[in-house]
């Protein structure tokens, strides 16, 4: 079974940029969660998908966008960056809608992302 | 709002010391809890969960309860070891999405 995969593993942007990352769910997961991990703190969940749908945001601006693919795969954008948007950014599938805690999120190693 | 507050690092504590991460929360309703663990260059993993009141959450000799009186949920190891340092963070499940605390980071040394 292969776990959750990212790309890039690294990346270094200026600001006002627009990056993409991208993420492969877990083999039959069909929900996609994206967090930001800021260095020192936890993770903010910034949006889920759910059946190529937006399911659940967080408190990020618009400028955060994503999409998810028939086969369950994600991709997060983030337009006009930020020195602040400097942050691990973390893909997270599961196996089903929601997050009950029956429905564990595995959780990929992250794409870092550098705003300069 | 719904949040997660868990102690301050770093804790350092010797081998097979033992380890209590304290971790308090606030929601609404009935959160499931868990525990996450992240160690050095990996993704986020699973340590424990616990879904409902007086449930207890255990893996790889970590143990912690769900305690609704006290909104807690302490991550407790009996004898910790090196391979057991890394940053630990208490979260819960609310509304389809997974809150946080900020971390604590563990180092035991030998």
């Amino acid at each position: 079974e292969t776990g959750v995969t990212q790309s890039p593993t690294h990346l270094i942007k200026t600001r006002g940029q627009q990056v993409t990352l991208r993420c492969s769910s877990q083999s039959g997961h069909n929900t996609v969660s994206w967090y930001q991990q800021a260095l020192g703190q936890g993770p903010q969940f910034i949006f889920q998908y759910y059946r190529e749908e937006e399911n659940g945001r967080g408190n990020f601006p618009p400028r955060f966008s994503g999409l998810q693919f028939p086969n369950y795969s994600s991709e997060l954008n983030v337009n006009a960056l930020e020195l602040d948007d400097s942050a691990l950014y973390l893909c997270a599938s599961s196996r089903a809608y929601g997050t009950s805690g029956n429905n564990e999120q595995f959780f990929g190693p992250g794409t870092r992302l550098t705003v300069l | 709002g719904n949040s997660v507050t868990q102690m301050e690092g770093p804790v350092t504590l010797s081998e097979e010391a033992f380890l209590t991460i304290n971790c308090t929360y606030t929601a609404t309703g009935y959160p499931s809890l868990f525990w996450y663990v992240q160690y050095p260059g990996e993704g986020l993993q699973l340590l424990l969960k616990a879904t409902k009141a007086d449930d207890k959450g255990s893996n790889k000799g970590f143990e912690a309860t769900y305690r609704k009186e006290t909104t807690s949920f302490h991550l407790e190891k009996g004898s910790v070891q090196v391979s057991d340092s890394a940053v630990y963070f208490c979260a819960l499940s609310r509304d389809d999405k997974i809150i946080f605390g900020k971390g604590t980071r563990l180092h035991i040394l030998p």
